[in-house]
Order: structure tokens, then C-alpha cells, then sequence
């Protein structure tokens, strides 16, 4: 079964809303959390390494201000796109670190309306 | 920064013979981890296989396994006995404790 859980699966919000995503770690404790951006037929682009208990380290050219990533605990870290607009559609999905391998959440498909 | 490279961004096989995807990255570590991940359609990232950057031994799990070349920086992938559900998109992953990167990707399509 899953050992990473990311929620929702999809979600549609109006433009200049915010939209929170979850993942979260069912199996262990989870100190590092990544989050990807993933475009159509495109790799996965690291947005932001989260860390529990600190502040997120963002990627180059991605807005700490516009996504704001929370790590509160080792077994969740959010991600909200504040002020979303429809260049902000796109495929999101986070992963969970273990010291021997990473597990991927199912992703979240946000569309911005 | 970390790179991944994968220079084939699409490949096809028939069923049941054998393919090898290729990979590449640039590190100035010693200790880091390499994987290779399967993506189908449905986005699900499905974890392929993983190697040990300290371990000289290439890592097989069944029908998969890598060819590791550390001083050369490459991590390649050979899939045998092709099957028609391998068919999705393949990245290669480089990872450090606090970063982790991903190749381009593949298209692997198998031919019935």
C-alpha cells in the first residue's frame, strides 16, 4: 500500500484563491520532504526541499511568497499556492525521504480557473 | 548544483527482448544514491530500482538491472524480457540527503 498520501488528487480553485495540498508520510517519520512541479510531458522540477521544524529551501525562480511550503511535523509538510492563477495549472507531487530511498505521494493535479 | 542527463527522450523495443536506457550526472560527491523511476500514465512515480553510490556491485531486481560506472558518472538501465506493461516514461534520479534531481526522461514504448 501507499506509504505516502497526498491530497487532494485534484483540485479546481478560482483565480486569486489559495489552494493547500497535504503530504503525508503513513509509515515513518519523514525529516525531508521534496516538492515537484511536474509540466505535460516534462520531468519533475524541484520546487523546494522541506525540512521539519525549518523553514523551507526553495529552488531558483520559484516564489517562496507564492508557494509557501509547511513542515510542521515529521509525518506532514503542505503545500499552498497563494493567489493562484491559471499559469499556476499544473501537476504537483511530493515525495518523502527514508535514509535508504524516497516514496512519491499520488500527485496533485490543480487546475486554476 | 547537481545534473541529471538522459539523452534518449524516446526508445521502443519489441516484446521480450532487451533495451538499456541511458543516464548520466555530474556530482562533486562521493556519497549519493541513483535510481531509476517508472511513470505510466498515470503518474503514479513507481520505483524501479537503486544503487548505492559505495557500492562497487550493480544493483538487479528481476527483469532490471544497472550498469553503475562511477568514475565515468553513468547509471544506465537494461530492462530484459521487455513486457508490454514496462511501457511509460523512465526517469533517472540522483540524490543527496537534501536534494534530489531528475533526468528528462524516457519514453519507453513496447512493441507487441
Amino acid at each position: 500500500g501507499a506509504v505516502v498520501s497526498q491530497h487532494p488528487s485534484w483540485v479546481i480553485c478560482k483565480s486569486g484563491t489559495s489552494v493547500k495540498i497535504e503530504c503525508r508520510s503513513l509509515d515513518f517519520q519523514a525529516t525531508t520532504m521534496f516538492w515537484y512541479r511536474q509540466f505535460p510531458k516534462q520531468s519533475l522540477m524541484l520546487m523546494a526541499t522541506s525540512n521539519e521544524g525549518s523553514k523551507a529551501t526553495y529552488e531558483q525562480g520559484v516564489e517562496k511568497d507564492k508557494f509557501l511550503i509547511n513542515h510542521a511535523s515529521l509525518t506532514l509538510s503542505t503545500l499552498t499556492v497563494t493567489s493562484a492563477h491559471p499559469e499556476d495549472s499544473s501537476f504537483y507531487i511530493c515525495s518523502a525521504s527514508r535514509p535508504d530511498t524516497i516514496y512519491f505521494g499520488e500527485g496533485s493535479w490543480l487546475t486554476v480557473v | 548544483a547537481q545534473t541529471v542527463t538522459q539523452s534518449q527522450p524516446e526508445m521502443s523495443v519489441q516484446e521480450a527482448e532487451t533495451v538499456t536506457l541511458s543516464c548520466t550526472y555530474d556530482t562533486s560527491e562521493s556519497n549519493y544514491y541513483l535510481f531509476w523511476y517508472k511513470q505510466p500514465p498515470s503518474r503514479q512515480m513507481i520505483l524501479v530500482i537503486r544503487q548505492e553510490a559505495y557500492k562497487q556491485q550493480n544493483a538487479t531486481e528481476n527483469r532490471f538491472s544497472v550498469n553503475f560506472q562511477k568514475a565515468a558518472k553513468s547509471f544506465s538501465l537494461k530492462i530484459s524480457d521487455s513486457q508490454l506493461g514496462d511501457t511509460a516514461m523512465y526517469f533517472c534520479a540522483f540524490r543527496l540527503t537534501n536534494d534530489m534531481r531528475f533526468g528528462a526522461g524516457t519514453r519507453l514504448t513496447v512493441k507487441p
